[in-house]
């Protein structure tokens, strides 16, 4: 079984671009998270989606945003890029609600605003 | 609200040796409760989980934990250590709020 896939694996991108980034869940699973890890500052939640809808929201700026497509995989936009938006973003796919499937993580993109 | 508070941020055992782990949780609802692991420059893998079955849990390469709600701890432990066990470990939590909480993660050395 193909585990969580995420793209690219590193990105690179100057202040005030933007970064889109991509995640495709494990077969089956219908929700995907992403956290947003950064240096001294542990895993912090950013989005979920499930079923195509965002089904929650963490203490991020608007200019963080996302889809979830039909197929289930996932895109993070990142808009107006700023020096701390700088982290190891982690992507995560369960079967329906984390309580009742637990999260299984890809290996995440660095991505780094210069 | 939900919290998950990690104890430690370094953790330094011998090869052999226990390991503790120590993790607080605050929820007003039953939580639900985890252990990851993430090795250097990986994404985190589940070591085990909690959802109100049983209080001890045992989860993946020797690492159980065991629900307390008098103490409202889920500490994770391992007999003897080794050197693979290096790595960083996230308990996580979540209840009523359709969020999952980590903690800031503990680092664990495993000396030879």
């Amino acid at each position: 079984e193909a585990g969580v896939t995420q793209s690219p694996t590193h990105l690179i991108k100057t202040r005030g671009q933007q970064a889109t980034l991509r995640c495709s869940p494990i077969s089956g699973h219908t929700s995907v998270y992403w956290y947003q890890q950064a240096l001294g500052l542990g895993l912090q939640f950013l989005l979920w989606y499930d079923e195509g809808e965002e089904r929650n929201r963490g203490n991020f700026p608007p200019r963080f945003s996302g889809r979830q497509f039909p197929n289930y995989s996932s895109e993070l936009n990142v808009n107006a890029l700023e020096l701390e938006d700088s982290a190891l973003y982690l992507c995560a796919s369960s079967f329906r609600q984390f309580y009742n499937s637990p999260l299984h993580f890809g290996n995440g993109t660095r991505l780094t605003v210069t | 609200a939900q919290s998950v508070t990690q104890l430690d941020s370094h953790v330094s055992v011998s090869e052999g040796t226990p390991v503790l782990l120590r993790c607080n949780y605050s929820s007003s609802y039953s939580p639900s409760l985890f252990w990851y692991v993430q090795h250097p420059n990986k994404g985190l893998q589940l070591l085990l989980k909690y959802t109100s079955a049983a209080t001890l849990v045992k989860g993946i390469n020797g690492f159980e934990a065991e629900f307390k709600k008098s103490e409202t701890s889920f500490h994770l432990t391992k007999p003897s250590a080794h050197m693979s066990d290096a790595a960083e470990y996230f308990c996580a939590g979540g209840g009523a709020t359709n969020k999952l909480i980590f903690g800031t993660g503990t680092l664990l050395a495993v000396q030879p």
